[in-house]
């Protein structure tokens, strides 16, 4: 069973509408979750880091939340774009990394 | 970009077959690891070499194999190839193996087994 389980699969929004990923992990302890978009056929590219203390970190129009008692992370995406369309990656670390199998985002418009 | 690139962006082989992928490090990064990337899932971890010496392995078997060089490149060495061998490749390079250290990832080689 992964240890990092993300939600939905895959998500269709409108150019310009909110969304909101899901990520649970069951790695404890664990020293930082990091948040990756991965376009089609590239590398991932890191986003966002937060140590297992915060709580919340963002950067641009994407906010991660960490909830740590309930395991619990969340990637919000406001105000979408087209360019936003790729995979969103949930990554748990404690001496190696544990991936997610990702969401696959698409924004039409 | 990330600084770090991979070669080649593509390779088709037969089963049976070996095959060589090469990483090159952003300059000074003494650490790199490799992961496999199947269709729809998250990356799996390879293995990861530190200052030319492995310093953690995932669950792989020993066909797969790595060498890291003094100017900061790499490569991944797989024997005998097997269909399930088929995947998205990615090296990330890093300062050194803390995790709190940010990978940079190359953007792949796709491997096609036939």
């Amino acid at each position: 069973k992964n240890q990092v389980e993300q939600s939905p699969q895959s998500l269709i929004i409108l150019e310009g509408k909110n969304c909101t990923l899901q990520c649970n992990y069951t790695v404890s302890p664990f020293s930082n979750l990091r948040w990756y978009k991965q376009d089609t056929g590239r590398g991932p590219v890191s986003l966002t880091i937060m140590t297992f203390s915060e709580n919340t970190k963002s950067n641009g129009r994407y906010t991660a939340t960490l909830d740590a008692d309930t395991k619990q992370s969340s990637l919000h995406i406001t105000a979408s774009q087209l360019s936003d369309s790729a995979s969103y990656i949930c990554v748990v670390s404690l001496r190696d990394m544990r991936f997610g199998a990702g969401t696959r985002l698409t924004v039409k418009p | 970009e990330t600084g770090v690139t991979q070669s080649p962006t593509h390779l088709i082989k037969t089963r049976g077959q070996q095959v060589t992928l090469r990483c090159s490090s952003q300059s000074g990064h003494n650490t790199v690891s490799w992961y496999q990337q199947a269709l729809g899932q998250g990356p799996q971890f390879i293995f990861q070499y530190y200052r030319e010496e492995e310093n953690g392995r995932g669950n792989f078997p020993p066909r797969f194999s790595g060498l890291q060089f003094p100017n900061y490149s790499s490569e991944l060495n797989v024997n005998a190839l097997e269909l399930d061998d088929s995947a998205l490749y990615l090296c990330a390079s890093s300062l050194d193996y803390s995790s709190y250290n940010e990978q940079f990832f190359g953007p792949g080689t796709r491997l096609t087994v036939l």
